[in-house]
């Protein structure tokens, strides 16, 4: 069964950094890009960061840049997310998801598998 | 930046259909999308580019695109449809999620 796992998330003060991992199984991660998306209590969907599997690098979300870094381990299957100078508009339950890609091993651009999220709360 | 515009809400009786709607300029030349997140739980895909329906998922959903709109139908709703409901796009190499619709089904 594929599968994606959230870890980091929790309590942080302002301007601090928190990192954000996510796991995956049952399937090649290697061949896939995947993506950071956030939800603020109450609030919709925002997306994060992009990281592209071999065709490409990290993208993100212009109120992040800067802040944030994306980067995948492909021989641990993990995709990371660290966070700097958090402030009180970064709190919310991050997810980590999943694009699928065609024959060549490139990226559709949605997200065909979601994790359960990790929630940040950047609070003193 | 480009932003995605849905009705914040839609009711429906049971049976009924449902239509949510999803505006963006030049949407008709972007795939579109749809997710459906229940309380408490993750989203998931409903509809991909414009109207593909992923396995599993019902066929009273479907979706549809004519020229800066896109659009989500569930037919014959259900109970368990209600959700909040997000379409999403790609633009200038980054994922745009709608604004959300909540549908009630009573």
């Amino acid at each position: 069964e594929e599968q994606l796992l959230e870890s980091g998330g929790g309590l942080v003060q302002p301007g601090g950094s928190l990192r954000l991992s996510c796991a995956a199984s049952g399937f090649n991660f290697a061949n896939y890009a995947f993506s950071w998306v956030r939800q603020a209590p109450g609030k919709g969907l925002e997306w994060v960061a992009l990281h592209y599997n071999l065709y490409g690098g990290p993208r993100y979300a212009e109120s992040m840049k800067g802040r944030f870094t994306i980067f995948r381990e492909d021989s641990k299957s993990t995709l990371s997310l660290q966070m700097n100078t958090l402030g009180a508009e970064d709190t919310a339950l991050y997810y980590c998801a999943k694009s699928p890609t065609d024959n060549a091993g490139f990226s559709y651009w949605y997200f065909d598998l979601w994790g359960r999220g990790t929630l940040v709360t950047v609070s003193s | 930046s480009y932003e995605l515009t849905q009705p914040p809400s839609v009711s429906v009786s049971p049976g009924q259909t449902a239509t949510i709607t999803c505006s963006g300029d030049k949407l008709w030349d972007k795939y579109v999308s749809w997710y459906q997140q229940k309380p408490g739980q993750s989203p998931g895909l409903v509809i991909s580019e414009n109207h593909k329906r992923p396995s599993g998922i019902p066929e009273r959903f479907s979706g549809s695109k004519s020229g800066n709109t896109a659009t989500l139908t569930i037919s014959e709703a259900q109970a368990l449809d209600e959700a909040d409901y997000y379409c999403q796009a790609w633009d200038s190499s980054s994922y745009v999620f709608g604004t959300g619709t909540k549908v009630s089904v009573l």
